[in-house]
């Protein structure tokens, strides 16, 4: 039972770098999100796709650009990292568009240098 | 758009005592509120959620209730237990948009 797993689980980057975090469900999940949590921020969603072929803008997605690549995967870029990228972030998954239970991965921890 | 804050940031209950987190939100339309409890290392994880149809609702030592008019809801757990350690969150929605998340409560259990 993997549910939602994410890699890398740590990252540093250098700015201006650029990399991608992974993300994929084995639940037949139709929406998949994309949360960064920062201390004190609570978490504020990025980007998501509510179904397979499309992508939305979240509270946050500037810097970011995401591939929902089929079904099961949902992947995010950063194409030149900042220091204000640094951050934890989380794929979630849901089984329908905006509603119900929410499944989290267990996180990327991103620093930005 | 929504705007849910999230009272306090921090809790420190002793063991056996009861713990009390508030939320407010701002769009009357939302009408879906999740709490979501996080352990250390791990993400977020669902505990109890209600719906605006709904005023309370318990599951064991877990209770959630909302006020549609006030436009607030709060979680309530009893009989604390260290396990209860971790952050959480609330959150809104009205089903067609994402959930809006508030800032955590991190809530400390001393034994």
């Amino acid at each position: 039972n993997a549910g939602v797993t994410q890699t890398p689980k740590f990252q540093v980057l250098k700015t201006g770098q650029s990399m991608t975090l992974q993300c994929a469900q084995d639940m037949n999940h139709n929406s998949m999100y994309w949360y960064r949590q920062d201390p004190g921020m609570g978490l504020r969603l990025i980007y998501y796709s509510a179904s397979e072929g499309t992508t939305d803008k979240g509270e946050v997605p500037n810097g970011y650009n995401v591939s929902r690549l089929n079904k099961r995967e949902f992947s995010l870029r950063l194409e030149s990292a900042a220091p204000s990228q640094t951050s934890v972030y989380f794929c979630a998954s849901s089984l329908a568009e905006n509603t119900g239970e929410l499944f989290f991965g267990e996180g990327s921890r991103l620093t930005v240098l | 758009g929504e705007n849910v804050e999230q009272h306090p940031s921090t809790l420190s209950v002793q063991e056996g005592d009861s713990a009390v987190i508030k939320c407010t939100y701002s769009d009357s339309a939302s009408n879906y509120f999740p709490w979501y409890k996080q352990e250390l290392g791990k993400g977020p994880q669902l505990i109890i959620d209600i719906r605006s149809n709904v005023g309370e609702k318990k599951d064991q030592r877990i209770a959630v209730t909302l006020n549609k008019t006030a436009k607030h809801f709060s979680l309530h757990i009893t009989e604390t237990q260290p396990e209860d350690s971790a952050v959480y969150f609330c959150a809104a929605s009205k089903g067609n948009t994402p959930l809006v998340f508030g800032k955590g409560t991190r809530l400390s259990v001393i034994a």
